[in-house]
């Protein structure tokens, strides 16, 4: 079965901080992660994918790194608009489509 | 500008079902599988559905295999999902997503259909 531990599940930050955020996955994924920013009442939007790639429009303060079973989102110089719950979310050929529990970001 | 756009929520009994669509705009559908994801109150989201492009394909998670219908045409942009035998622990919000051209993340979402079930 899939295991995806994301952490922490809050995180309080001031304005200007680097923040990081974790997500262990079982099995290896190789590179196959990615990260979404939620708002309350919005949809989620897609920061980053495949690992470290970053979506078009998404602000280069959001970074993502790590391979096979541990992954980081960083968010440098935190901003306010940055207040969100962030979900990792992993896909392999057996399970498919996993999310993890959320980390919500606060200032 | 691409968009999604969700409708066919709303109140239903347990053992009720429900038909929700999905409109497509701004890109070329008939290239990109689609899927449904849906959020339960304060939890995060969970991928229960896909359909490949040409509508061939499709697969389902295991919470919903027997009782969700996923469709597509092509025609006119849409996507629906068919909702049976809904229990309580459907109750939800029911995004429509588009998977990347790698199908393994989602680009795209729309803004989310509600869907509650209770007596």
């Amino acid at each position: 079965d899939v295991q995806m531990t994301q952490s922490p599940s809050t995180l309080s930050a001031s304005v200007g901080d680097t923040v990081t955020i974790t997500c262990r996955t079982s099995p290896n994924i190789v590179n196959y992660l990615a990260w979404y920013q939620q708002k309350p009442g919005k949809a989620p939007r897609l920061l980053i994918y495949k690992a470290s790639s970053l979506e078009s429009g998404v602000p280069s303060r959001f970074s993502g790194s790590g391979s096979g079973t541990e992954f980081t989102l960083t968010i440098s110089s935190l901003q306010p608009d940055d207040v969100a719950t962030y979900y990792c979310q992993q896909y392999d050929s057996y399970s498919l489509y996993a999310f993890g529990q959320g980390t919500k970001v606060e200032i | 500008q691409m968009q999604l756009v969700e409708s066919g929520g709303g109140l239903v009994k347990p053992g009720g079902s429900l038909r929700l669509s999905c409109a497509a705009s701004g890109f070329n559908f008939r290239d990109y599988y689609m899927a449904w994801i849906r959020q339960a109150p304060g939890k995060g989201p969970e991928y229960i559905a896909y359909i490949s492009n040409s509508g061939r394909y499709t697969h389902y998670a295991d919470s919903v295999k027997g009782r969700f219908t996923i469709s597509r045409g092509n025609a006119n942009d849409s996507v629906t999902l068919q909702v049976s035998s809904l229990r309580a622990e459907d109750t939800a919000v029911y995004f429509c997503a588009r998977l990347d051209s790698s199908n393994s993340h989602f680009d795209s979402w729309g803004q989310g259909t509600v869907v509650t079930v209770s007596s």
